[in-house]
């Protein structure tokens, strides 16, 4: 165990569905990341929240909506989501010491999702 | 060109070998530098950290980051089948005081028994 939690840990979904996807650290690091993992390509970085505060945003479509609600909680919000964005998504952690320089990531097991 | 290079492999070595992975990165203000272990099916789990030229030895894992020639490598020693799994090579930038993680798309690794 990393530390980071995340629920639910496999997720079908339809295109028309509305679910959220959760992660929970427990490290107490200051910042959270979303990543999206398909087969064959590498990690892709979706959003960064540094003291809850959204950082990044990597050209990540609206039907994906995330929220941080404090420094240990992230969500990420599904809408209207296409078949091409069935992946494995990963919540990630680590501790922002400031002035550019952050260490290690820390993953969650991952939620498996399939839109149907 | 990508950012950050892994060949993807299939490495095969024999059991009790050195595994030998390798990495290039392009953005030559890059600080930080990550190994990551992945089982099929899990998720991608820290094994190493390297900031400084040089090598970095953790029990059977030793890391070695040469910043001029943008080359990040991980060796194994007394390699195991449970070793087998995919490597993720990770750097860490800084662009006008935020950062990015950067992934490689991994190697695959393979220890034979």
């Amino acid at each position: 165990e990393t530390g980071v939690t995340q629920t639910p840990r496999h997720l079908v979904m339809g295109m028309t569905n509305k679910k959220s996807l959760k992660c929970e650290q427990h490290l107490g690091h200051n910042a959270m990341y979303w990543y999206k993992q398909s087969a064959k390509k590498p990690l892709e970085l979706m959003f960064v929240y540094n003291f809850k505060e959204q950082t990044e945003n990597n050209s990540v479509p609206s039907r994906f909506s995330p929220e941080c609600p404090n420094s240990s909680h992230l969500f990420l919000h599904l809408h209207t989501l296409q078949p091409e964005d069935s992946a494995l998504y990963l919540c990630a952690s680590s501790q922002d010491r400031g002035a550019g320089k952050s260490y290690e990531q820390y993953f969650g097991p991952g939620t498996r999702l399939t839109v149907t | 060109q990508k950012e950050v290079e892994q060949n993807s492999g299939p490495l095969s070595v024999p059991e009790g070998a050195i595994a030998s992975l390798n990495c290039t990165y392009s953005d030559r203000g890059s600080q930080s530098f990550f190994w990551y272990r992945q089982y099929s099916g899990k998720s991608p789990e820290l094994i190493m950290f390297i900031y400084s030229n040089g090598d970095k030895e953790d029990g059977r894992f030793t890391a070695q980051l040469n910043k001029a020639s943008q080359y990040v490598s991980l060796l194994i020693r007394d390699s195991q089948p449970s070793d087998s799994a995919t490597y993720l090579c990770a750097v860490n930038h800084s662009t006008s005081g935020t950062y990015k993680y950067i992934f490689g798309t991994g190697t695959r690794l393979k220890v034979l028994a």
